[in-house]
């Protein structure tokens, strides 16, 4: 099964923006839209953040963003707040009909 | 509202079974493919097991294959995780999570279920 790479930890300052770098390969991530982010704030289930590598679900603020360049899918978050201190990953469908989830990066605001 | 409620988690020893139940309600079960996904203490999300809407396609982590088995009742809007041959590196929250497809993502999740394997 494929794997996704993040970094294990980014940082901001408040009001600030950082992106979350999620990798694959060409095959996967490359060649499909089949991405989708989640937040995990500590002690909590993950919630959906983006699909499809750069819609929202309703109710997700517009600080929120996605997108994807060759092999690498990024998550940008700007404006950053306290609350958006949390664990963050990426996920891929594959073409064999299974997930795949990056090792997760945690966000802290400083 | 959605609601997913995962059951059955505990302690267990290494070698044995357990079954979770994810009670779903609020939407319309039976037209979802349902997902099992773990996490253990301190780590990030690992996939586990996929079930289409009507059970007919059934899909498992290499992890896990031929040791779990996912099955749905959707008479009883439930979903269930047979784990048997249960081992130290199984320890981990439980999550159920329902699956959109086309395009494929998971929105709505479980607050899951705790498994502890060990002696």
């Amino acid at each position: 099964q494929s794997a996704l790479t993040q970094p294990p930890s980014v940082s901001g300052s408040p009001g600030q923006s950082v992106t979350i770098s999620c990798t694959g390969i060409s095959s996967d991530v490359g060649s499909y839209n089949r991405v989708s982010w989640y937040q995990q704030p500590p002690g909590t289930a993950p919630k959906l953040l983006i699909y499809e590598v750069s819609n929202r679900p309703s109710g997700v603020p517009d600080r929120f963003s996605g997108s994807k360049s060759g092999n690498t899918a990024s998550l940008t978050i700007s404006g950053l707040q306290a609350e958006d201190e949390a664990d963050y990953y990426c996920s891929l469908y594959t073409s064999s009909s299974t997930w795949v989830f990056g090792g997760g990066t945690t966000l802290t605001v400083l | 509202e959605v609601q997913l409620v995962e059951s059955g988690g505990g302690l267990v020893k290494p070698g044995g079974s357990l079954r979770l139940s994810c009670a779903a309600s609020g939407f319309t079960f039976f037209t979802y493919s349902m997902n099992w996904v773990r996490q253990a203490p301190g780590k990030g999300l690992e996939w586990v097991s996929s079930i289409s809407s009507s059970g007919t396609y059934i899909y498992y982590a290499d992890s896990v294959k031929g040791r779990f088995t996912i099955s749905r009742d959707n008479a009883k809007n439930s979903l269930y995780l047979q784990m048997n041959s249960l081992r130290a590196e199984d320890t981990a929250v439980y999550y159920c999570a329902r699956m959109k497809t086309t395009p494929y993502y998971f929105d709505y999740w479980g607050q899951g279920t705790l498994v502890t394997v060990s002696s």
